[in-house]
């Protein structure tokens, strides 16, 4: 398997613009996460979904973050509009919940907003 | 009660020394400890992990030593190696709810 793949790996977009992070899990996964990290926070769980619905979302910082999950294996994470404080690298992981409980991270998106 | 403290915050030690990386938790719920180990520009990646029903568990070099009364954990990793240099968390979980430390750069020097 390739593993969890996000992608673009690195996005510079300007403040006020809508940023969209993609995420394709472990085939065969039910559980998808996406985490936040940054030097100040550390990683930051933003959301979780199992069978492709919102479980717990109360690490969503705000409005203007989202998070879709249309299907097994795509899911999405958008920010509209973004600002600077919104720089960090978003990762994306997944699991089986009824496999073991390690989490398999992608190599995450560096968003930079200027 | 969903925090997990780490430390030392960084961590610079010889080729072939012992490093040695603190994790203190408070949800007794917690059942999995886990450690990841970050290289730059990867995502975490799972080093070792210890349910709490034994007090240590060895893997090679690494090894998790567990006290379940003081709600502590920690990481020792033995001879250590340039290439073990990366940041390493520590996590606790209960089902699919992972708290995770805010990590512990480590540097081996050659």
């Amino acid at each position: 398997d390739a593993g969890v793949i996000q992608s673009p790996r690195h996005e510079v977009t300007e403040m006020g613009q809508e940023v969209t992070l993609r995420c394709k899990p472990i085939s065969g996964h039910n559980s998808l996460f996406w985490y936040r990290q940054t030097m100040m926070r550390g990683l930051e769980l933003l959301i979780y979904f199992n069978n492709n619905v919102p479980i717990d979302d109360s690490g969503m910082p705000e409005d203007r973050f989202s998070a879709k999950m249309p299907n097994a294996s795509f899911s999405t994470l958008k920010i509209q509009p973004s600002e600077p404080r919104d720089s960090a690298v978003y990762f994306c992981a997944s699991n089986h919940d009824g496999k073991g409980t390690e989490a398999f991270f992608g190599q995450g998106t560096r968003l930079t907003v200027v | 009660q969903q925090q997990v403290k780490q430390s030392p915050q960084s961590l610079i030690v010889q080729k072939g020394g012992i490093s040695i990386i603190n994790c203190a938790y408070e949800n007794t719920a917690f059942d999995y400890f886990p450690w990841y180990q970050q290289f730059p520009g990867k995502g975490p990646a799972l080093l070792i992990a210890i349910r709490p029903d034994v007090s240590e568990k060895k893997e090679g070099r690494f090894t998790i030593s567990f006290n379940k009364s003081a709600k502590q954990f920690s990481l020792h990793i033995m001879d250590s190696q340039p290439g073990d240099s990366a940041t390493y968390f520590c996590a606790a979980s209960k089902g699919q709810n992972f708290v995770f430390g805010p990590g512990t750069r480590l540097s081996v020097l050659p």
